[in-house]
């Protein structure tokens, strides 16, 4: 079966400092993308990074940054001096290219920014 | 270009009627894909589209769920009759067939059942 799991449904952080949201998954395949969504209350989900398994240099985004340890089936997103606007639903999640169009989602952490 | 299209955005029912929600996806995007979210929670997948073919729809719950999608292009997606758990956040999303290509999400229809 193919899982995503965060098993921190809640985390805050104080605005500046630094959060790593944790993620595992779990998949037979050696192919496949990983993304990490963002969905603030009452707004839609958007993409707010993704990482490709076959490199091995972590993606980077601004201020966001992932560490994939494709051995040990983590991806954590790190935001860096995190904002209000952070503020939001994370979600967890990977495509395999076997399946083509099937993605599979994590349960999400709750991140709140502390003014 | 424009994102994914749904409405409406906010539905409220008295139990036992029918519901409809309503999908355009990205232009050129040929899976679309309809999602329940409850509140707290991950997406799950309802219904997945290739074009115009459900390829995925086993966890539709199929005896009071539908949904097409003439043309490959809109989608609608049914509740009939609708029951108070049935009360989430519908969601449509679209991608392409790149598998890096990550999904568009709509801003999703909020069905209260009462």
């Amino acid at each position: 079966a193919q899982t995503v799991t965060q098993s921190q449904p809640e985390m805050s952080v104080q605005e500046a400092e630094t959060v790593t949201l944790s993620c595992t998954y779990d998949t037979s395949e050696s192919d496949y993308y990983l993304f990490w969504y963002k969905q603030p209350p009452s707004r839609q989900m958007i993409l707010v990074i993704r990482q490709e398994a076959y490199k091995q240099q972590n993606a980077t985004e601004n201020r966001f940054s992932v560490n994939f340890q494709k051995a040990a089936k983590s991806f954590s997103l790190k935001i860096s001096d995190s904002q209000l606007g952070d503020a939001a639903m994370y979600f967890c999640a990977y495509r395999l290219l076997s399946t083509g169009n099937q993605f599979y989602f994590g349960t999400g952490t709750s991140l709140t920014v502390i003014p | 270009e424009a994102g994914v299209v749904q409405s409406p955005r906010y539905k409220i029912i008295e139990k036992k009627q029918p519901v409809a929600f309503w999908c355009n996806p990205i232009s050129g995007h040929n899976t679309l894909y309809w999602y329940l979210q409850n509140l707290g929670q991950g997406p799950e997948l309802l219904i997945r589209y290739e074009n115009e073919e459900a390829v995925d729809d086993s966890q539709l719950p199929k005896d009071r769920f539908s949904a097409e999608r003439l043309k490959g292009v809109d989608s609608t997606l049914k509740i009939q009759p609708a029951e108070l758990g049935d009360s989430a956040v519908y969601l449509c999303a679209s991608s392409s067939y790149r598998g890096s290509d990550t999904q568009y999400f709509g801003p999703g229809t909020r069905l209260t059942v009462l």
